[in-house]
């Protein structure tokens, strides 16, 4: 159990259009998930929480305008990368997290397996 | 203000060996600790974890310990294998709140 997808694995796109990636868990429902991009050989850093049906919560220095996260249903989440510009090159991964973890496990954050993009 | 650190961005290990990687952290409302271990183009994937309550927590090959008063934690892996090659990142988790907050990662290395 504690599958997490992300659609598309990896994108190239023009610089100035938009890019949606979506992010699924397959077999639970997740009570937040959360958006994280990482630059080349660094760390993974949280970019927002979102919680279904609420508006998400960014961190400081992330754009609300520029990266717009819809959390439809307890299963998706989706990230808009608007009006991407070449710095927007990243590593994007999701993590969809339940109250307790499952099984039993401590393990509370379930991650997907990455969004490769590329602004040309 | 870096509140997870790993200092060692890299390390090396002959198989058979024992890998130790360690985690520095500064905020003491931190009461859960997470490695997770991570793949390029991959998601990380959960190693083990080990609450503020706990000084020790043991996994097959892995094993983590917690020393409170240093603010310091540490992932064992013993007996490392070529496939433990990977990035590994330290994450801790404040009291009352889901967030993560992750390390900039240790690249181990297990060489034959």
């Amino acid at each position: 159990g504690a599958v997490v997808s992300q659609h598309p694995s990896w994108v190239i796109c023009k610089s100035g259009t938009s890019v949606k990636i979506e992010c699924r868990s397959l077999d639970f429902q997740a009570t937040t998930m959360f958006w994280y991009r990482q630059f080349p050989k660094q760390s993974l850093m949280l970019m927002a929480t979102s919680n279904e049906g609420s508006k998400a919560t960014y961190e400081q220095g992330v754009e609300k305008d520029k990266f717009l996260i819809n959390h439809a249903s307890l299963t998706l989440s989706t990230l808009t990368v608007t009006s991407a510009h070449p710095e927007d090159s990243s590593f994007y991964i999701c993590s969809a997290a339940v109250a307790v973890g499952l099984a039993g496990s401590k393990e509370t954050q379930y991650f997907g397996p990455g969004t490769r993009l590329l602004v040309l | 203000d870096q509140q997870v650190k790993q200092n060692s961005p890299s390390l090396s290990v002959q198989e058979g060996r024992i890998s130790i990687l360690n985690c520095d952290y500064t905020n003491s409302m931190f009461d859960y600790f997470l490695w997770y271990k991570k793949y390029p183009a991959e998601g990380p994937t959960f190693l083990i974890s080990i609450s503020s309550i706990k000084d020790k927590n043991e996994d097959g090959r892995f094993t983590v310990f917690l020393n409170k008063s240093a603010k310091h934690l540490s992932l064992h892996i013993v007996p490392s294998q070529p496939g433990d090659s990977a990035v590994y990142f330290c994450a801790a988790r404040n009291r009352g709140y889901n967030k993560l907050i992750f390390g900039a990662g240790t690249r181990l290395a297990v060489h034959p």
